[in-house]
């Protein structure tokens, strides 16, 4: 099982809808947890991180539930410049891994 | 403004041969690291330091080598490449990781080993 597993998709949603990813991680002592963004053949760039009691940035929404081990982002009133792959990062300090990138989220917003 | 960049942005080698990516920052960050991408893979992790001097292997380290002799600098060495090493490669740093410090990349290395 990998660590940190992604729908790949792809969602395609159109113009103003709303969608959301989940991403489930394995290691219960997993500390931290961050969402970041991937435009196609370019670097990834931090999103947001995402806090126990759930945090929002603008139209982003993100939640973490320990008990079922995983996070979620909500997207609302998508816009096309949202277009991106999602990736789910999570950091365990105990791992001499640090970081661990999901697979990453493929999102296409439609006109 | 500080930045992290790779070179070269685009490499094709032979198999066999040592190839050597560069990556260098401003950011005056104690952290780095080296990434491969492949499809249905998402980042892993080759190697990381911590600091001058300082190198530790990551998840798939086979095949690669880095040294860190300043704070501005981690080249990722492919002692002999491999057609499995075809990839893009991405070097980061960060302040302190698995904070809300950002991991800044680089705008990737993409290799091809023929």
């Amino acid at each position: 099982r990998k660590e940190v597993e992604q729908d790949p998709g792809p969602f395609n949603v159109p113009e103003g809808a709303t969608v959301a990813f989940n991403c489930t991680y394995s290691n219960s002592a997993s500390q931290s947890f961050f969402w970041y963004r991937q435009d196609c053949r370019k670097e990834p760039k931090l999103l947001m991180s995402v806090y126990s009691s759930g945090n929002e940035d603008g139209r982003f929404t993100a939640q973490l539930n320990r008990a079922s081990q995983y996070i979620s982002l909500l997207i609302r009133d998508s816009k096309l410049s949202d277009s991106a792959t999602y990736l789910c990062v999570v950091f365990s300090s105990g791992s001499a891994r640090q970081l661990t990138f999901g697979s990453g989220t493929q999102l296409t917003v439609l006109p | 403004d500080a930045e992290i960049t790779q070179s070269p942005r685009h490499k094709i080698t032979e198999t066999g041969r040592q190839v050597t990516l560069a990556c260098h920052q401003t950011w005056n960050h104690n952290n780095m690291f080296w990434y491969r991408q492949d499809l249905g893979h998402g980042l892993r992790l080759i190697h990381y330091s911590y600091g001058v001097q300082d190198t530790n292997k990551g998840e798939v380290s086979d095949g690669y080598s880095v040294s860190r002799s300043n704070t501005e600098d981690l080249p990722l060495t492919l002692e002999s490449a491999a057609s499995s090493q075809t990839s893009v490669y991405f070097c980061a740093s960060s302040d302190v990781p698995g904070t809300n410090s950002p991991l800044h990349f680089g705008n990737g290395t993409r290799l091809t080993v023929t």
